[in-house]
């Protein structure tokens, strides 16, 4: 069974503090991973996509360990507005959704 | 580029009412899905579609549910008749397909919120 477990949290963060936490996934033949940001009664929205060791935009970095099989995500000088649940994606084929394990979302919430 | 366009964004209806739901895939994209999601059991995937046929449809929940995808550009969720456990916010969202699609992430539509009274 594929399966991507998060900590759902919540973790409380203050402001302008660096915070990260990982996804774990099970199936080894997981080849692309997508960190997506979920607000409250909002749709999910693309943050970062992870294909190698790791991507970076701005103060957001994603690393892949392919050892350990899990993905993390970085936030640098984090914001009042890096509130919100982060989904954790893992894809072993293309196109169809039997290749896509989503996790259930870590809540992040930054305090002032 | 629109992104997925959902439709309506709220709907409210009394049980054993047949509710619709509507959504527009980003052009260019073949593979069309449907989730839902609830504070209980998160993302749940319904059923997909590639090139407009239906692919997996084993998670839709029972008979009282049905998806269409008549051309590219279109597909529907139907509930009849919909029952108060069927509240939820239901995604549509579409991504591509060929050698490049294990690299292609899901764009969700921004929901449409389903209360059944």
């Amino acid at each position: 069974r594929k399966e991507v477990e998060q900590d759902p949290g919540p973790f409380n963060v203050p402001e302008g503090a660096t915070v990260a936490f990982n996804c774990t996934y099970s199936n080894s033949a997981s080849q692309s991973f997508f960190w997506y940001r979920q607000d409250c009664r909002k749709e999910p929205k693309l943050l970062m996509s992870v294909y190698s060791s790791g991507n970076e935009d701005g103060r957001f970095t994603a690393q892949l360990n392919r050892a350990s099989q899990y993905i993390s995500l970085l936030i640098r000088d984090s914001k009042l507005s890096d509130s919100a649940t982060y989904l954790c994606v893992a894809r072993d084929s293309g196109g169809g959704a039997d290749g896509l394990t989503f996790g259930k979302g870590t809540h992040l919430i930054i305090q002032p | 580029d629109a992104g997925v366009i959902q439709s309506p964004r709220h709907e409210v209806t009394e049980m054993g009412q047949e509710v619709t739901l509507r959504c527009k895939p980003i052009s260019g994209h073949d593979y069309l899905f449907w989730y839902r999601q609830t504070m209980m059991r998160g993302l749940e995937l319904l059923i997909y579609f590639n090139n407009n046929v239906p692919i997996d449809d084993s998670g839709m929940p029972e008979d009282r549910f049905s998806a269409k995808m008549p051309n590219a550009s279109f597909s529907t969720l139907k509930i009849q008749p919909s029952e108060p456990r069927d509240s939820a916010v239901y995604f549509c969202a579409s991504s591509l397909t060929g050698q490049g699609a294990i690299f292609s992430p899901l764009h969700f539509g921004n929901g449409t919120r389903l209360t059944v009274t």
